[in-house]
């Protein structure tokens, strides 16, 4: 069974809108941790946010924010004031048990693009 | 420059050489890691080393031979690779102890794009 799954393989959005790309986890661990990563044509992926599996507010950081349901496994990525340099891929990775101890499991990714 | 660099950033090789990825880290981490990108696949964990020591080999083929001579710098040794080895493979570093919640954030390099012909 998938670890982490994103089910939106594309998405549009129009430049200066929010946007909200959907990610759902599997694990049995009670401690993990969530995270979202961006890959531009370039393709270094580069960390955005981070939300720990104990932590009771979404994490926020600038423009991206974690909506973290954990009764519902979700952990969805929202990009506020979208730009065009948000064009990229979106990836959601967890890492269960506790901080350290295991590499991250990535899914497939979302390629979003934001339309002038 | 996210202080995690690889090269070569393109590779050609033949499926009877014998080529090198190399990864170099800036961070002071102590652990590192090669993946593999293939296209319309997730990110697939290959090798992990903590303070040099491989701790996770996942189920890779003996042609991919990984090389960690300290902290800061991981290697990728290709021998005899097949075509559909091709795929960007990525190097990551992260720090992996201690109670900080950013533990195990990874640091990526902009990856080695490897074509095997």
């Amino acid at each position: 069974a998938q670890k982490i799954t994103q089910t939106q393989p594309g998405m549009f959005v129009q430049e200066k809108e929010a946007v909200t790309l959907d990610c759902t986890y599997d694990t049995s661990d009670q401690s993990y941790g969530l995270f979202w990563y961006k890959q531009p044509s370039s393709g270094e992926m580069i960390f955005l946010i981070y939300q720990g599996s104990y932590d009771e507010q979404n994490a926020t950081e600038g423009r991206y924010s974690l909506n973290f349901q954990k009764a519902r496994k979700s952990a969805n990525l929202v990009i506020s004031a979208s730009q065009l340099g948000d064009s990229a891929m979106y990836f959601c990775a967890m890492r269960e048990g506790r901080p350290g101890n295991t590499p991250l499991v990535f899914g497939k990714g979302t390629r979003l693009s934001v339309i002038a | 420059e996210t202080g995690v660099t690889q090269t070569p950033r393109h590779l050609v090789m033949g499926m009877t050489n014998k080529k090198s990825l190399k990864c170099e880290q800036h961070l002071g981490h102590n652990a590192m890691y090669w993946y593999k990108q293939s296209a319309k696949k997730p990110l697939e964990l290959m090798f992990v080393y903590n303070f040099k020591e491989q701790t996770e080999n996942n189920s890779v083929p003996s042609r991919f031979s990984p090389e960690c001579p300290n902290s800061s710098h991981l290697f990728l040794h290709l021998h005899t690779l097949q075509p559909e080895d091709s795929a960007l493979y990525l190097c990551a570093s992260s720090q992996v102890k201690g109670a900080s919640t950013r533990a195990n954030v990874l640091t990526f390099g902009a990856g080695s794009r490897l074509t095997v012909l």
